[in-house]
Order: structure tokens, then sequence, then C-alpha cells
């Protein structure tokens, strides 16, 4: 079945480092992908998506390229702040109009002043 | 504005005592979802419904009832068999169309046992 596996938290940076959340997932055919943030005490909000190899999503500085190739959807950004502290999902929706999204099991992210 | 709105913000229920979370959305969107979640842990699937008065069992349906008698409401029902119920609720809509499959989420319900 469909999968996403992601880097395990907590990660902690200082500000204005450079953010790497890890992201890998199993699927057949072309998968959607996604990210999500939550901030504490909050519900999810979609980040950014892309639904086809190659694609690049990217939202408030922060950049996921579709990897066919190593079934990857890394999450980027250049410069992290303060206010990114928060928990990072990735997740995946099957092809077909039937199937459920999938999350990863998130990764919580602080950030230092 | 448009969205979905869960309440209560928290709740606290006794041994033995069926408890309800109140989703409502007005996006429009036909599918609805609860998922839970645990500290630390991602969200885990409950119950879905892709059109009213129509629903099915997620991951860990046992314990939890719900109901969708109108488009806009996706009431979730915290039955006394759930023996470990403390989590964040979670409820989610989405137009349940396409690969794209977006998913807006509620601001979540807190709950604990007394």
């Amino acid at each position: 079945g469909n999968s996403v596996t992601q880097m395990e938290g907590p990660v902690t940076l200082s500000e204005e480092a450079f953010l790497t959340i890890n992201c890998t997932y199993t699927a057949t055919g072309y998968p959607s992908l996604f990210w999500y943030v939550q901030y504490p005490g909050e519900g999810l909000q979609l980040l950014l998506k892309a639904t086809k190899a190659d694609d690049k999503g990217s939202n408030k500085g922060f950049e996921a390229t579709y990897r066919k190739e190593t079934t990857s959807f890394h999450l980027e950004k250049g410069s992290v702040q303060v206010s990114d502290s928060a928990v990072y999902f990735c997740a995946l929706k099957g092809y077909s109009s039937a199937s459920k999204i999938i999350f990863g099991s998130g990764t919580r992210l602080s950030i230092r002043p | 504005d448009g969205g979905i709105t869960q309440s209560p913000k928290y709740l606290f229920r006794k041994e033995g005592q069926n408890v309800t979370l109140s989703c409502e959305q007005n996006l429009n969107h036909d599918a609805m979802y609860w998922y839970r979640q645990d500290p630390g842990q991602g969200l885990r699937l409950i119950y879905y419904s892709q059109i009213v008065n129509d629903f099915q069992k997620g991951d860990i349906a046992e314990g939890y009832s719900v109901s969708r008698e109108k488009k806009e409401s996706f009431p979730l029902t915290v039955t006394s068999a759930q023996k470990n119920p403390t989590a964040f609720y979670l409820c989610a809509s989405s137009s349940g169309t396409g690969n794209e499959n977006i998913q807006y989420f509620g601001a979540g319900t807190r709950l604990s046992v007394l």
C-alpha cells in the first residue's frame, strides 16, 4: 500500500539557518504530494503541493520538488524564522479519486532566535 | 469567511459517558473526515464520508460513531467503548474530486478524560 516516511524530529535550528526536512514515499502510479504545517494548538494548513514528477511546489519561502526517481519530496527553506516553528507533515494521495490521503508522522521544527 | 468550525475547543469526558464533537463546514465540500492525533504522532483516520448519508470506517473506527445527515455537518461521537479517548481530534473536508484533493482542516478539539 501507499506510505510516507519523513524525518524524525525534533529539529532545532538557529534563525536564518537552512532547513531540509526529508520525506520519501511508496506508491503505485503517480500520486500527488503535499506538505502541511501545524502551528501550536491549531489544525493543519496546506503549505505546498506537487501533482506530477519534477513539479516544484513553493509557498512562504518553502520549496519541495517531486522526484520520482528517488521517490522523494524533501522540504527546504533557505533562511528560517522563529515564526516557522511548527510541526510539518508530508502527505500523499494516490491517483484514484477513491484514494485517501496518507500522512507522515510529522516533524517538529523549533527555531531559536 | 469560508472554513471549517469545530466545537468545542476543549472537552472533558467522564467514565462511561458518550461525548459528541461538532464539525461544520461552509465550503460546499462533498467529503469530510475525522482524524485523531496523539502527542508526537501523525494523524490517524477514524471515519470519512464522501457524500451525504454515507460514511466509511477509517483505520481506527472502534469506539467511535458518526453521522452525515447534512452536507455541511459531520459530528463524531466518542462512545464509552473507546477506552483511551484522550487525544486531539481534527475534522477536515475536501472537494473529493481529482487526485489533488486538498484537505482543509478545522482548529481541532482536545478531548480529555476526567
